[in-house]
């Protein structure tokens, strides 16, 4: 399964914007790129994909490099309940699992 | 719309014991998979299932392993439990052929094994 790396903490202020970074330079070109965010106590939640063009919905927006060996979540507001372990995930097209990292873990200061 | 309900919550279990967690997926979803997350970790990939069988399985031994039912429910069993076994297991439905378009996860099982 191709990798992605993140960062293993951040940190935002609330109301601001927050940009997660992944990247993923073994990536081919059917994988799909993937994020889940995992609250404290819960399962992961998730929170969008895309494979080539940049994509929006309500929780958030993902921006794809154009070689597409790296993408960013982009919370454009943070709040509190965005506090959470965020994960990049690549998804090859045909397969089944979802292989999952360390993630990065959001802090959002009031 | 209820979602993915896992059941039991919790459960303390005994080594050597065997032990059965039970997945119903969100309405509309019949493919199931299973995840193990240890303390601090990401969740790690079991096995899936759809039509009834088993069409992926990752790195885990043969004391793991599940059903699924004609209503797409399913099981997922442990034989001979280790201490190592103790973690949070995460079951995900989707609707096979939307796979890539997102997995929606249960808030899992938390065994302990003592």
């Amino acid at each position: 399964d191709a990798k992605t790396t993140q960062p293993n903490s951040m940190e935002s202020n609330e109301e601001e914007p927050v940009h997660l970074p992944c990247n993923h330079s073994t990536i081919s070109g059917t994988d799909y790129i993937h994020w889940y965010r995992q609250l404290p106590s819960q399962g992961p939640e998730y929170v969008i994909h895309g494979l080539t063009s940049n994509v929006n919905n309500r929780m958030a927006s993902l921006a794809i490099a154009e070689d597409r060996k790296s993408s960013t979540l982009i919370l454009h507001r943070a709040t509190l309940r965005d506090a959470a372990v965020y994960y990049c995930i690549l998804k090859e097209t045909s397969g089944s699992r979802l292989t999952f990292g360390e993630g990065t873990q959001l802090t959002v200061n009031p | 719309d209820a979602g993915v309900t896992q059941s039991p919550t919790h459960l303390i279990k005994t080594r050597g014991q065997q032990v059965t967690l039970r997945c119903s997926p969100k309405s509309g979803h019949d493919t199931v998979s299973w995840y193990q997350q240890a303390l601090g970790q990401g969740p790690q990939f079991i096995f899936q299932y759809y039509e009834e069988e088993e069409r992926q399985r990752g790195n885990f031994p043969d004391r793991f392993s599940g059903h699924q039912f004609p209503n797409y429910s399913s099981e997922l069993n442990v034989n001979a439990l280790l201490l190592g076994d103790s973690a949070l297991y995460l079951c995900a439905s989707t609707e096979q052929g939307r796979a890539n378009y997102g997995y929606t996860f249960g808030s899992g099982t938390r065994l302990t094994v003592v």
